[in-house]
């Protein structure tokens, strides 16, 4: 089955700061999305984006689909930002079921 | 957005009972529904998929005898964690999207502890 590797796989930031979080994936997807999951366990649309950039905020997320990587930017991050973000895709024939990457640990600190 | 609930938030149980965990979609119909399990620190693991009106399928390597699927109607599905033991605890998450897209949302997960 398709793999979707995430990295770093842990960050610290110091409120304020920037960051860039990596998803990759090993074969052709129709769809992508990003989440946000909080520390309850929620998991938070951010994006859906098979291709493409988009932007939301202080947040946005690019996908070259035909290098299979996404790219999630956080600007001036706070620390409700802090959470683990998880990329998950949709392969190509496989009837709407995602495959979630490995997730990155984000923590904001003051 | 689309809204999906689950119910219950959170359930302790004894070594041997069955648990019944409940998703629904409030504001949209879903012919299929999906169910993920978390361990700890990890990521989300697809279990099955619920389909409305017929069988559930599993992935592979889920017992379909220990994890019940009933999705009964278009706006609700059953997961039944049945005979649970402790190594059942773990948090699990359904999802579903609304008809013609591929967006998924997912509810805020059931946590699971078995004693």
């Amino acid at each position: 089955g398709i793999q979707v590797e995430q990295s770093p796989p842990d960050l610290i930031l110091q409120e304020g700061a920037n960051s860039t979080l990596r998803c990759n994936f090993s074969d052709s997807v129709n769809n992508l999305q990003w989440f946000h999951q909080n520390p309850w366990g929620q998991l938070i649309n951010l994006f859906y984006i098979p291709s493409g950039t988009k932007q939301n905020g202080r947040l946005s997320a690019t996908t070259v689909a035909t290098e299979r990587y996404s790219l999630l930017y956080i600007s001036s991050s706070q620390t409700t930002d802090s959470g683990v973000y998880f990329c998950a895709v949709l392969n190509t024939g496989t009837a709407s079921k995602l495959t979630f990457g490995t997730g990155t640990r984000l923590q904001v600190t003051l | 957005g689309a809204v999906v609930s689950q119910h219950p938030s959170r359930v302790i149980c004894k070594s041997g009972t069955s648990v019944k965990i409940e998703c629904r979609s409030l504001d949209f119909q879903a012919t299929t529904m999906f169910w993920y399990r978390q361990f700890p620190k990890k990521s989300l693991m697809l279990m099955a998929t619920s389909n409305e009106g017929s069988k559930a399928t599993y992935e592979q390597g889920v017992e379909k005898d220990k994890f019940l699927i009933n999705h009964a109607s278009l706006t609700l599905s059953t997961l039944t964690v049945t005979s649970a033991h402790p190594e059942d605890s773990s948090f699990y998450i359904c999802s579903a999207g609304p008809p013609s897209t591929d967006t998924q949302y997912f509810g805020p997960g059931t946590r699971l502890t078995v004693l």
